[in-house]
């Protein structure tokens, strides 16, 4: 079946860049979204198409694409960053629809 | 402002039957594709199932296919999951979630959740 791949930590002090990569063999022929999803809350979308963020998403997060791997970076991180982010592609591997990485857990130090 | 809240999880036996439904409002729900989504405690996001616009399309996780069946009622603004024969590790948080414009079945809006908890 089709996996992405997300480390499961990153830390950064505030006001560093974090960045949070996702891989997957498919990925240089599909976009990518990345969710954020604080603590006891609903994931919510913070970029579509690899590098498009939606309104009301701070300018500090932002998405790029480079062959199997595409990355979410957060610049000048601050507390309420502090959240597991989620990347997803469709799938069309023909084992489902829909894969999401395993999350990655990002810790402002 | 769309919403969408789920209701129908709760305590019950392995085997045993459940479901869920997500009533939603603000958007003409008629109009878009529909996920269940779910996350087990203290792990990542899981798809689950999603459903065309009209009901026609739908496809299930294969965990899940053969056990949990997606459907809706566009008449009431209402997205339902069938859950049959449950298993343990069906134990989750269930998302009712509303499928983007942008394409590859992304995910713009989320429910808050219904707990679902499998256990003898």
């Amino acid at each position: 079946s089709y996996e992405l791949t997300q480390p499961p930590s990153v830390s950064v002090s505030p006001g560093q860049t974090a960045r949070i990569t996702c891989s997957g063999d498919a990925l240089p022929k599909q976009h990518v979204y990345w969710y954020q999803q604080r603590p006891g809350q609903a994931p919510v979308l913070v970029i579509y198409k690899d590098t498009e963020r939606p309104s009301g998403i701070p300018a500090r997060f932002s998405g790029s694409s480079s062959g199997t791997t595409v990355a979410l970076t957060i610049s000048g991180v601050q507390a309420e960053d502090e959240a597991d982010y989620y990347c997803q592609s469709a799938d069309n591997s023909g084992t489902s629809y829909v894969v999401f990485g395993g999350g990655t857990k990002l810790t402002v130090l | 402002q769309v919403q969408l809240v789920e209701s129908g999880g709760g305590v019950v036996q392995p085997g045993r039957s459940l479901r869920l439904s997500c009533a939603a409002s603000g958007f003409t729900f008629s109009s878009y594709a529909m996920h269940w989504v779910r996350q087990p405690p203290g792990k990542g996001l899981q798809c689950v199932a999603l459903i065309s616009y009209d009901g026609i399309n739908k496809f299930h996780a294969d965990s899940v296919k053969g056990r949990f069946t997606i459907s809706r009622d566009n008449s009431k603004n209402t997205l339902y999951l069938q859950m049959n024969s449950l298993r343990v590790e069906d134990t989750a948080l269930y998302y009712c979630a509303k499928v983007t414009d942008y394409g590859d079945y992304s995910i713009d809006y989320w429910g808050q959740g219904t707990l679902v908890t499998v256990s003898s």
